[in-house]
């Protein structure tokens, strides 16, 4: 089964940058729905974005979908520490299926 | 705002024992989910329930894996004769609508330990 890829791996931002990670996928979709997760903590949800629409905001989050090139974009604006944190894009068919991350690291 | 629950939060077990994780999915949600996360790997699903039955189930989810929903509340999780392997974060999840055109919502997790 298909599932996204996020790039880069990982990210090191000064509070107050923006940052931005993608994510790839191989098949076609329904939605796709991006989460967050602190340290040893549980995933937390934070925008879906359906196989119609191009672009989402929430906050200081922004994501876009292209699925001509199967691929989305999470940017996050004005990061704050709290905002350190791994983010994963999951697509959805019967199951939500989880790369393995961009960890953001935002430093004070 | 509600939340999807799990308990316990920290689950230590002997291999070979049985454990039972369970979860309070959102009240009005229909779809249950049940995903783990072995430490410093990436989140995998292991089954969906609706309508009090199995929807849909991973290679993972074996016959030492069940899941029940007891009452109108709760959802578990039961792995009959544990693994080390099995030790790993274990998080419940629950969907309003159909999986694939609603967000999940996770609850916080178990850590299961096998020793």
């Amino acid at each position: 089964s298909q599932q996204g890829e996020e790039d880069p791996q990982a990210l090191s931002i000064q509070e107050g940058e923006n940052a931005t990670m993608n994510c790839s996928y191989k098949t076609s979709i329904n939605n796709l729905q991006w989460y967050r997760q602190n340290s040893g903590r549980g995933l937390v949800h934070l925008i879906l974005i359906r196989s119609n629409e191009r672009e989402k905001h929430s906050g200081r989050l922004r994501v876009t979908l292209d699925t001509s090139k199967k691929s989305s974009s999470l940017l996050i604006t004005a990061s704050r520490a709290a905002d350190t944190a791994s983010n994963f894009c999951a697509v959805n068919d019967y199951k939500l299926s989880f790369g393995a991350g961009t960890t953001v690291t935002v430093r004070a | 705002e509600p939340e999807v629950t799990q308990t316990p939060s920290h689950q230590v077990t002997q291999m070979g024992q049985e454990v039972i994780l369970r979860c309070v999915p959102i009240s009005n949600h229909l779809y249950f989910y049940w995903y783990r996360q072995i430490l410093g790997q990436k989140v995998e699903f292991l089954v969906s329930f609706y309508n009090n039955e199995i929807s849909e189930k991973s290679e993972i989810f074996d016959d030492q894996f069940s899941v029940e929903r007891p009452d109108g509340s709760n959802f578990t999780l039961k792995i009959r004769s544990t693994k080390l392997e099995d030790s790993a974060m274990y998080f419940c999840a629950s969907s309003e609508g159909l999986f694939s055109y609603n967000e999940q919502f996770f609850g916080p997790g178990t850590r299961l330990t096998v020793l």
